[in-house]
């Protein structure tokens, strides 16, 4: 298995931009979660979907931030407008609860620098 | 207070020193304990699995648990520059419903170790 998958690697964009991740799970696994990492705060939970519905977004910062995932193998988080304090790098895991654990599977990252 | 707390070092030692690294939590709910190694610019990976208290060993690694007094620890044996990340600890309660599959994370301490 290829492991997770995302997309892009990196991105610079602007303040005021929309900025778009994408994350592909690995297949088979029914939990999907986005985290930011930063210096400063460490790995922060963002959202997470079980079967590709939204379970716990309390850690979305706020309405700036919006995550979807439109089909088992697809998950977005986008960001619109962006502002230099979301330069993080953001990571999506998933996991299987069929395995009986909550190990979960980071994907490389994407680190977004908005200047 | 963070429900997962860790001293975020930065740590360094010689080669084949013995590493601790440490960390406390709060919820009596976490039953899954678990190691995760995050090489720079990379994403993290799990490196120990630990379920309620005791201990786990893995070759140089050896993960502890103890739940009376809410505390994690990590230790590496004959520790290598190979051995060089960031490591975080993190903790899941394994509950049914909207608990299952959410880990929280400790902070992370930056091991270096030199030759």
């Amino acid at each position: 298995d290829a492991g997770v998958i995302q997309s892009p690697r990196h991105e610079v964009t602007e303040m005021g931009q929309e900025v778009t991740l994408r994350c592909k799970p690995i297949s088979g696994h029914d939990y999907l979660f986005w985290y930011r990492q930063t210096m400063m705060r460490g790995l922060e939970l963002l959202i997470y979907f079980n079967n590709n519905v939204p379970i716990d977004d309390s850690g979305m910062p706020e309405d700036r931030f919006s995550a979807k995932m439109p089909n088992a193998s697809f998950s977005t988080l986008k960001i619109q407008p962006s502002e230099p304090r979301d330069s993080a790098v953001y990571f999506c895991a998933s996991s299987s609860r069929r395995g009986n654990t909550d190990t979960q599977y980071f994907g490389p990252g994407t680190r977004l620098t908005v200047l | 207070q963070k429900e997962v707390e860790q001293d975020p070092g930065p740590l360094s030692v010689p080669e084949g020193a013995i590493v601790s690294l440490n960390c406390t939590y709060s919820n009596s709910a976490f039953q899954y304990f678990m190691w995760y190694r995050q090489y720079s610019r990379k994403g993290p990976e799990l490196l120990m699995y630990t379920y309620s208290s005791g201990n786990k060993e893995d070759g140089r690694f050896t993960a502890q648990v103890d739940k009376s007094s809410k505390y994690i620890s990590l230790f590496i044996r004959d520790s290598q520059p190979s051995d060089s990340a960031t490591y975080l600890c993190a903790s899941g309660s394994g509950a049914g419903g909207t608990s299952y599959g959410k880990l929280t994370f400790g902070q992370g301490t930056i091991l270096t170790v030199h030759p």
